[in-house]
């Protein structure tokens, strides 16, 4: 979804629950895309990275899934633990412009117990 | 920590003074980005350097904002006749020598309030 000033879109997710993070990214050249994690007070914390020759990349509990037709980034985090609770954000690269990220509005997660 | 650092982590100044931030990427990057955040926001870019030379500069970058790296490793953002708008965190990133490796590793960022 869209935010608009602090109204960022929030995903509440049970403890131990799968989360799944939307994101609709703007530019058909755009050739990388990165998922960040920001703690609050903190700085981006990179989690995982695909490039648009994959459609899927999987870590440690984390998948990122890409579709390119539509223009579409999810990430999915497996088992969501508290300390997943953070403001997630996509961000994606637009080919040969020098390695600049161009972030999404960002999605809140918190995790309940 | 190897990881990217910057200094201060807060800072505090009235309307028209001078502020200098510093970032320290990581070792053997050659790559430094600068960005801002304002809350709810995510990053937008500033400018970005190549070893010591910036090849590019947003928009945003006004007349008042300058940054350097004259020795290729640390850099430095410097805002002149800071203004309300300008509060916002700052964010430093770095990324590696390897082109086809684009992930940036962001610092903690400098948080600053304009009064």
């Amino acid at each position: 979804g869209e935010s608009v000033g602090l109204h960022l879109p929030t995903l509440s997710v049970q403890e131990g629950d799968n989360s799944i993070i939307n994101c609709a990214y703007s530019n058909s050249a755009s050739d990388y895309f990165i998922w960040y994690k920001q703690e609050s007070g903190k700085g981006p914390q990179f989690i995982i990275d695909i490039r648009s020759n994959m459609d899927k990349r999987q870590g440690q509990r984390v998948t990122v899934l890409l579709n390119k037709t539509v223009k579409h980034l999810s990430l999915q985090i497996a088992a969501t633990q508290p300390g997943d609770s953070a403001v997630y954000f996509c961000a994606e690269n637009i080919n040969d412009s020098w390695g600049k990220l161009q972030f999404g509005a960002g999605t809140q997660v918190v995790v309940t117990p | 920590d190897t990881g990217v650092s910057q200094d201060p982590r807060h800072k505090i100044t009235k309307r028209g003074q001078n502020v200098t931030f510093r970032c320290d990427p990581i070792s053997e990057h050659n790559r430094l980005y600068w960005y801002r955040q304002t809350l709810g926001q995510g990053p937008e870019f500033l400018t970005y350097f190549q070893n010591e030379a910036q090849l590019e500069k947003s928009r945003l970058l006004s007349d008042r904002f300058s940054a350097e790296r004259p020795k290729g490793s640390f850099s430095t953002l410097e805002i002149q006749r800071t203004e309300q708008g300008d509060s916002a965190m700052y964010l430093c990133a770095s990324s590696p020598r390897d082109l086809t490796k684009y992930t940036q590793y962001f610092g903690p960022g400098t948080r600053l309030t304009v009064l």
